[in-house]
């Protein structure tokens, strides 16, 4: 089945420094990747539509300069925490489609646990 | 503005209980719904998936419908054990996957 590969599983920052977030699809093309944000004891809130080549689609209340996306290839998009504050610190987690994710549904990484401190 | 809501929001049961999870979505143009599963600091295991079209679907002890007119699924779990324990999360697709706002179940032995 579809394998989504997301890096790093945790991650300490200082406040101020920028952190990336690496999502794969491992055997299929994502022309479409998501990427959510979950606070404890919270539902998943998705952030951004990624889309190979083009600018990604921020959800409303998203600040779309501290949270860089990049979706270079069919296979990888980015997600650079800038300037990060403790604020920040949540579990981020993305998610990528193909083709044929109306019949087979979406497939999620493991997720990426932030703590800046 | 697609909304997706979860009932109960937390539920805990003696195990071998049968169990239903309700999820009621605004928007009932979905082209169709998944249920997750999400362990405590984990990521999200897909449980079952129902198109649009579809009006249920079984995996072992777990069987979900849809009424997409009524906007409207839910979860059936028959026997629970204590592995189940864990949050339940519906989400729908349209253009994007909106998540509801997740059942957390514990079953204690």
């Amino acid at each position: 089945g579809a394998v989504v590969s997301q890096h790093p599983s945790r991650v300490i920052c200082k406040s101020g420094t920028s952190v990336k977030i690496e999502c794969r699809s491992l055997d299929f093309q994502a022309t479409t990747m998501f990427w959510y944000r979950q606070f404890p004891k919270q539902s998943l809130m998705l952030m951004a539509t990624s889309n190979e080549g083009s600018k990604a689609t921020y959800e409303q209340g998203v600040e779309k300069d501290k949270f860089l996306i990049n979706h270079a290839s069919l296979t990888l998009s980015t997600l650079t925490v800038t300037s990060a504050h403790p604020e920040d610190s949540s579990f981020y987690i993305c998610s990528a489609r193909d083709q044929g994710e109306r019949l087979y549904g979406y497939t999620f990484g493991s997720g990426t646990r932030l703590t800046v401190v | 503005k697609q909304e997706v809501t979860q009932i109960p929001a937390a539920l805990s049961v003696p195990e071998g209980e049968n169990l239903v999870l309700n999820c009621s979505f605004t928007d009932s143009a979905i082209y169709n719904l998944q249920w997750f599963r999400q362990d405590p600091g984990k990521g999200l295991t897909s449980l079952l998936l129902i198109q649009s079209s579809q009006r249920e679907q079984t995996s072992g002890r777990l069987n979900a419908s849809l009424d997409k007119s009524s906007g409207r699924s839910t979860l059936y779990i028959a026997a629970s054990q204590p592995g189940d324990s864990a949050t339940y999360l519906c989400a729908v697709y349209t253009d994007k996957l909106i998540f509801g706002t997740g059942t957390r179940l514990q079953v204690f032995p």
